[in-house]
């Protein structure tokens, strides 16, 4: 089954204390892309990578970290989390770029990830 | 900078009812992109639209694009309590990259029988 997977999918931590959510697809698809939700803000993009070892920024990149060392997984690392990263995260796959022209290749959504720092 | 505005924000419909969502874009933007997020679950792509005039429809929603106006409608045709989620659109910068989305803030959609 066609999939993108997040770990974890919920996570309460404290100021200042490393995290990493692991993001994986099995669809061999070259573009990935990290997003944040938050109420009244719709969607915005964190980060988001082409194929292996070519990421870009999105929108709201600081504070965040990524990677992308192997085609499937593209992990976000918060290398020092704030209150103000409290959100709902989600990562995304897609064959085509998550913009371009190609309208049988959607973006496929992980179910997110809902990170609390207290 | 590219906005993309959403409205309404909410919009409470009876079953079988006829509405309109609108989205906005402030800039030049060729493509427009529609989702769709049920409450706790993930975003699930419904239109690509690629071009001015575009139109698409699947079921009771139907999606077009005027480039010119800068404008995007989703219409919903004879509501049913299933279509009840958030609607959001996206489009990209002209001239920016292809990995890149700018959303709105999404129209949370409630049907009531």
């Amino acid at each position: 089954e066609a999939q993108v997977t997040q770990n974890p999918r919920y996570l309460i931590t404290v100021t200042g204390k490393k995290l990493t959510v692991t993001c994986s697809q099995n669809m061999n698809h070259e573009y990935m892309s990290w997003y944040r939700q938050d109420p009244g803000l719709g969607l915005r993009q964190i980060y988001y990578s082409m194929n292996v070892e070519v990421t870009d920024k999105g929108d709201v990149p600081e504070g965040y970290k990524v990677s992308r060392k192997e085609k499937r997984n593209f992990p976000l690392i918060l290398e020092s989390p704030s209150p103000n990263q409290t959100s709902l995260y989600f990562c995304a796959s897609s064959l085509g770029p998550p913009a371009g022209t190609t309208s049988n290749q959607p973006q496929h959504f992980g179910d997110g990830t809902r990170l609390s720092i207290l | 900078e590219l906005k993309v505005e959403q409205n309404p924000l909410f919009l409470s419909m009876q079953e079988g009812k006829n509405y309109t969502i609108y989205c906005n874009y402030s800039t030049t933007s060729d493509r427009l992109y529609w989702y769709r997020q049920d409450p706790g679950k993930s975003l699930e792509s419904l239109f690509v639209l690629l071009s001015n005039g575009a139109v698409k429809q699947e079921g009771r929603l139907m999606a077009s694009l005027d480039t010119k106006a800068r404008l995007s409608t989703l219409h919903i045709t004879a509501a049913v309590h299933d279509l009840s989620a958030t609607y959001f659109c996206a489009a990209r910068n002209y001239g920016g990259s292809q990995g890149n989305l700018i959303f709105g803030k999404g129209t949370k959609l409630s049907v009531k029988p």
